[in-house]
């Protein structure tokens, strides 16, 4: 089992539709997360960071089940510039240390039409 | 502000030929610094980390390497390109250590690799 996986999509959604993206990770003990967002061919740019408590940032809501070991991420009103791959990134921790080191999901690829 | 700055952006090399890729950060000292890898429809791999001149960590066995001969200076090098050492390679950096709770990367703007 991958330590972090997420649905590769695409998801084709029309403009002003609310989506959501689910991230799973193998490890309990996984620590920080958080969604970054990459555009074709550019570089990985951080979104927003998932608080235990859940998070929002605008049209963008963070939730973290630690239960079902899920990380997901809402666009609300989605827009055409929301066109991307989201990365789901968690800290998993090394050995039986408290560190943990950053891992990359492959990413879940959006597309937004008119 | 800080700034980061990753050259070439593209490159098209055959297999056997040498690589160097180079990244620079500006507008902070001693940050940390990394080189991650993408292949296609696969996550990030992180290739190498450091925290300081001289000081390189490896993350995987393979045919590349890295240095850091300044502060903000962080260099991927291949003596011998394989046609698996095609990807999207990325430097970051962050403040806060591989390791922190708070670590977040900044990434270049990437270095597209085909090897033929």
């Amino acid at each position: 089992r991958k330590e972090v996986e997420q649905d590769p999509g695409p998801f084709n959604v029309p403009e002003g539709a609310t989506v959501a993206f689910n991230c799973t990770y193998s490890n309990s003990a996984s620590q920080s997360f958080f969604w970054y967002r990459q555009d074709c061919r550019k570089e990985p740019k951080l979104l927003m960071s998932v608080y235990s408590s859940g998070n929002e940032d605008g049209r963008f809501t963070a939730q973290l089940n630690r239960a079902s070991q899920y990380i997901s991420l809402l666009i609300r009103d989605s827009k055409l510039s929301d066109s991307a791959t989201y990365l789901c990134v968690v800290r998993i921790p090394v050995g039986g240390t408290s560190y943990g080191k950053l891992t990359f999901g492959q990413g879940t690829i959006l597309t937004v039409h008119p | 502000s800080q700034t980061i700055h990753q050259w070439p952006a593209t490159l098209v090399q055959p297999v056997g030929s040498p690589l160097s890729l180079e990244c620079t950060v500006e507008g902070t000292s001693n940050p940390n610094l990394y080189w991650y890898r993408q292949a296609a429809g696969r996550g990030l791999q992180l290739l190498f980390y450091s925290v300081g001149i001289g000081q390189i960590s490896s993350e995987v066995p393979q045919n590349l390497s890295a240095s850091r001969p300044q502060d903000r200076q962080f260099i991927l090098s291949s003596k011998k390109l394989l046609l698996s050492d095609s990807g999207f390679y990325l430097c970051a950096w962050s403040v806060l250590g591989l390791f922190s709770g708070a670590n977040v990367l900044t990434f270049g703007a990437g270095s597209r690799l085909t090897v033929l």
